[in-house]
């Protein structure tokens, strides 16, 4: 069965402390892993989607990464306006067929 | 910022009402789908559309029915609703080929009473 775990379910971090968000996956026919950011009452917003092992995608202060197991999104010198759930989602098998998603993890950075 | 919109924002209602969720997209994506998402829970595929009068049911047993008349709109309905249908409904599209991102509307925060 395909499947997603998101690590750690929630990280309180200071401003400017760097970390890592971890999201494993278990899936026949990776076909894209996805990176989404939620802000309390809104919709997902996309972020990046990796495709393949040793693959890497920037914005700011986000970077993710991805192996053959799981995908990392490291968070450089956070801000408080950093705060959000990020959800990984992963899509599998057929071109098109819906995402599969984790339970996020709810990053909260103080100043 | 995507141009998905969904209607109501909120919305709290009686047990056995008849309600429609709205969906609409602006950028002609073909495929669209609806996803329910409980609190610290991941989101679930309800339902999802690849085209004009295709529609299929996704993993999570849904007692809702959508339809998918003209590409933009992806209205689904709640014949009878129940305090278990009590949930945030997040609709989404998306375009092109192979791995596509989705882009999400702001969703439906639905309260039965």
């Amino acid at each position: 069965e395909d499947q997603v775990t998101q690590s750690p379910e929630a990280l309180r971090l200071q401003e400017g402390e760097s970390s890592s968000l971890n999201c494993s996956y278990t899936v026949s026919g990776l076909r894209g892993l996805f990176w989404y950011r939620q802000d309390p009452g809104k919709g997902p917003e996309f972020l990046f989607t990796l495709y393949s092992a040793g693959e890497e995608k920037e914005k700011e202060r986000l970077k993710a990464t991805l192996t053959k197991k799981e995908s990392f999104l490291h968070i450089t010198a956070p801000k408080p306006e950093d705060s959000a759930t990020y959800l990984c989602a992963v899509q599998a098998g057929q071109a098109g067929t819906a995402l599969i998603f984790g339970k996020g993890t709810t990053l909260s950075v103080s100043s | 910022e995507a141009d998905i919109y969904q209607t109501p924002r909120y919305l709290v209602i009686g047990t056995g009402k008849k309600i429609t969720l709205e969906c609409s997209q602006t950028m002609g994506h073909d495929k669209m789908y609806w996803y329910q998402q409980d609190p610290g829970m991941e989101l679930h595929l309800i339902h999802y559309s690849y085209g004009v009068n295709s529609t299929e049911k996704g993993d999570l047993s849904s007692e809702s029915t959508v339809s998918r008349i003209r590409t933009e709109h992806f209205p689904l309905t709640l014949e009878s609703a129940r305090p278990s249908h009590t949930s945030q409904y997040l609709c989404a599209s998306s375009g092109g080929g192979g791995s596509s991102p989705l882009h999400f509307g702001n969703g439906t925060r639905l309260t039965v009473t």
